[in-house]
């Protein structure tokens, strides 16, 4: 089956340092989303692309879609101890619309 | 909060028990998703219902079962658990099956725990 290899496993940044993580699929992915779980909360759905190349901001975060949709980033610009998390990017599967996740990216942010 | 409520919060249990954890999905919502997440296996799909009827199957062993109540709310059955079953699962709640994208909200999970 489909799946995504996300790096790095964890980042450890200084607060105002920018962080970057990745998602790689060895296929064509239809779609990617972007997920964000706080320490001991539940994944929080952060926004979904589907057209190659696309890209989306949300304030500080900048999300991209590879132009072979083979690969998704998410930036973030100026890091703040709120984004300490696990960034997970996840493809639909199909028409059923169950989520298959990445390995997940730890983010810690020293103030 | 996103309106999917999971109960209980915490299940510690022994080895070759058999628990039940529900999951009410938000208001409106007729999809309902189980995850399973570890640390060796990071978050995995387990099942999904849609109005009462199993929609989608993924990495779930056969000692795991799961329902939805003609109210939506679900219950997912562990049974003859074993140590490698210690995990959090999360219940999450999307409005319709995936004909369209839909956005999924997750519960806050129950942590189980065999001993």
């Amino acid at each position: 089956g489909q799946q995504v290899m996300q790096i790095p496993q964890y980042q450890h940044v200084q607060e105002g340092e920018d962080f970057t993580t990745y998602c790689n699929s060895s296929t064509t992915l239809s779609n990617i989303q972007w997920y964000k779980q706080r320490p001991g909360g539940h994944p929080v759905f952060l926004i979904q692309l589907v057209k190659s190349g696309e890209v989306k901001k949300q304030k500080r975060l900048t999300f991209q879609f590879g132009e072979a949709k083979k690969n998704s980033s998410l930036h973030i610009t100026a890091t703040q101890t709120t984004d300490v998390g696990t960034y997970f990017c996840a493809l639909r599967g199909g028409a059923t619309n169950k989520l298959i996740f990445g390995t997940g990216t730890l983010l810690a942010v020293q103030p | 909060d996103s309106g999917v409520t999971q109960t209980p919060k915490h299940l510690i249990t022994a080895t070759g028990q058999r628990v039940t954890l529900r999951c009410s999905p938000r208001s409106g919502d007729l999809s309902v998703y189980w995850y399973q997440q570890s640390l060796d296996q990071g978050l995995q799909f387990l099942i999904q219902y849609y109005n009462g009827e199993e929609r989608a199957k993924g990495n779930i062993l056969e000692r795991f079962s799961a329902q939805q109540f003609p109210d939506l709310h679900s219950e997912l059955n562990l049974s003859s658990l074993e140590l490698g079953d210690s995990a959090l699962y999360f219940c999450a709640s999307s409005v319709g099956a995936g004909e369209a994208y839909n956005e999924q909200f997750f519960g806050p999970g129950t942590r189980l725990t065999v001993l």
